[in-house]
């Protein structure tokens, strides 16, 4: 199994909503990602966990709020968001954060702020 | 600091041979990935390189030059299915620092 699996594939939630979006990885992977992508641009980290551990957070504003209850499971809890916020969110897990293994990424969860 | 240039938009014919390629400047190289993004799709892992030299991968392959900062992506018999991004991404201190990605267009 080297699937990463994402829900909900869409959102569409107002700037005084709280949602989460969802990832979970079967593979053994002990670090996970998430990801923030504008439409013809690259990628750009968000978080990362490594063993559970949040390791990584490139100065997301705290209304972005990530949870890794266990090792196959990465929650991003959404409160109070702002229409450029409106993104494609991907989710990815690679074996190890320590050592040069790629990245595996979910389908993205496609969200849109009214 | 980190540094990742590729062409932006890239043309080529079906049946056809193309090359992207990828120059980077860093202080710390774990690794060089290249990835396909499909339009509106997650990025798939296509290739990766650590030592110098050519890897090969069915109709892909990839090349590293670390003393030169560079790296490229060579697609052989193109297929229209090949129409879409290709991301370079440096490992540097073990955090992916991804190019903006070139737009390959194929046609018939």
């Amino acid at each position: 199994d080297t699937e990463v699996t994402q829900t909900p594939k869409h959102l569409v939630m107002g700037m005084t909503n709280k949602k989460s979006l969802k990832c979970e990885q079967h593979m053994g992977h002990r670090a996970m990602y998430w990801y923030k992508q504008k439409a013809k641009k690259p990628p750009e980290l968000m978080f990362v966990y490594s063993y559970e551990k949040l390791s990584i957070n490139e100065s997301v504003p705290s209304r972005f709020s990530p949870e890794c209850p266990n090792s196959s499971l990465l929650n991003l809890h959404l409160h109070a968001l702002q229409p450029e916020d409106s993104a494609l969110y991907l989710c990815a897990s690679s074996q190890l954060l320590d050592r040069p293994y790629e990245q595996y990424f979910g389908p993205g969860t496609r969200l849109t702020v009214t | 600091g980190q540094n990742i240039d590729q062409p932006t938009e890239m043309t080529a014919t079906e049946g056809a041979i193309v090359q992207i390629n990828c120059t980077y400047q860093t202080s710390g190289f774990n690794g060089l990935f290249w990835y396909q993004q499909h339009a509106g799709e997650a990025p798939t892992f296509l290739s990766y390189n650590v030592l110098d030299g050519l890897e090969e991968k069915g109709r892909f392959s990839s090349f590293l030059s670390r003393s030169k900062g560079y790296s490229y992506l060579l697609l052989k018999e193109l297929q229209m299915k090949d129409s879409a991004s290709y991301l370079c991404a440096l490992l540097s201190n073990y955090q992916l620092i991804w190019g903006a990605g070139t737009k390959l267009i194929i046609k018939p």
